[in-house]
């Protein structure tokens, strides 16, 4: 079946440093998985933080920006200058045409630091 | 716009014991999904709904899980006899028609079985 692997557990990063997650990701399914990144706050349901649906293309958003490598498998997540407020739990997933469902990576939880 | 709401918050229970979790999705979502997150877990699709059909419930463990959503909207998800395994968070989500992609999460169930 699909499976999205993660940066596991916690990363702590001081503020204005930069951040990378790395998600790499395995897709039986025919055709290319549609990628996302999911986040949830401190108090907070899980919601969308970006997603991109085509090879190649880099999706952002709150400065967080994201590549779909399909050759390597890969859709990290990146900032140039994290701040206290992005301390959430990130989670990376996939979803392909065939299956229809979400496929979730198991989180990394950020902690920024002052 | 109200989120997704979802009842109870909380849930403590004995082996054996039975019990329900309610969703009421975003209003005008045709697509409600269920997941089950284990603790430092991602989530993972027990059975999801469009309108009152069950798209695909293959994950759900069907002797002791059971969902409905009869008219389309609110939905149930209840465990039968529970098990010091089915401990986890128990999230609700929906989206818009044709549009899977962007799910909007509930604050989610957390239960613990003794």
């Amino acid at each position: 079946g699909d499976s999205v692997t993660q940066t596991e557990g916690q990363v702590t990063v001081s503020e204005s440093k930069s951040l990378i997650i790395n998600c790499t990701y395995s897709a039986t399914s025919i055709g290319y998985p549609n990628l996302f990144w999911y986040v949830r706050y401190p108090g907070e349901g899980l919601q969308l933080l970006l997603k991109v649906i085509t090879a190649g293309q880099k999706g952002s958003s709150r400065g967080f920006e994201a590549t779909y490598n399909k050759e390597a498998t890969s859709f990290h997540l990146q900032k140039a200058s994290v701040q206290e407020s992005d301390s959430a739990v990130y989670y990376c997933a996939l979803r392909t045409q065939v299956v229809g469902q979400l496929t979730f990576g198991r989180g990394t939880r950020l902690q920024v630091y002052a | 716009e109200a989120g997704v709401t979802q009842s109870p918050r909380y849930a403590v229970l004995q082996e054996g014991q039975a019990v329900s979790f309610w969703c009421d999705p975003i209003s005008g979502h045709d697509t409600l999904y269920w997941y089950q997150q284990p603790r430092d877990q991602g989530p993972q699709l027990l059975v999801y709904f469009r309108d009152e059909a069950v798209i695909d419930n293959s994950q759900l463990p069907s002797d002791r899980f059971s969902a409905v959503r009869p008219k389309g909207t609110n939905s149930t998800l209840k465990i039968q006899s529970a098990k010091q395994g089915d401990t986890a968070t128990y999230l609700c989500a929906s989206s818009f028609p044709g549009n899977q992609d962007t799910q909007y999460f509930g604050p989610g169930t957390r239960l613990l079985v003794l």
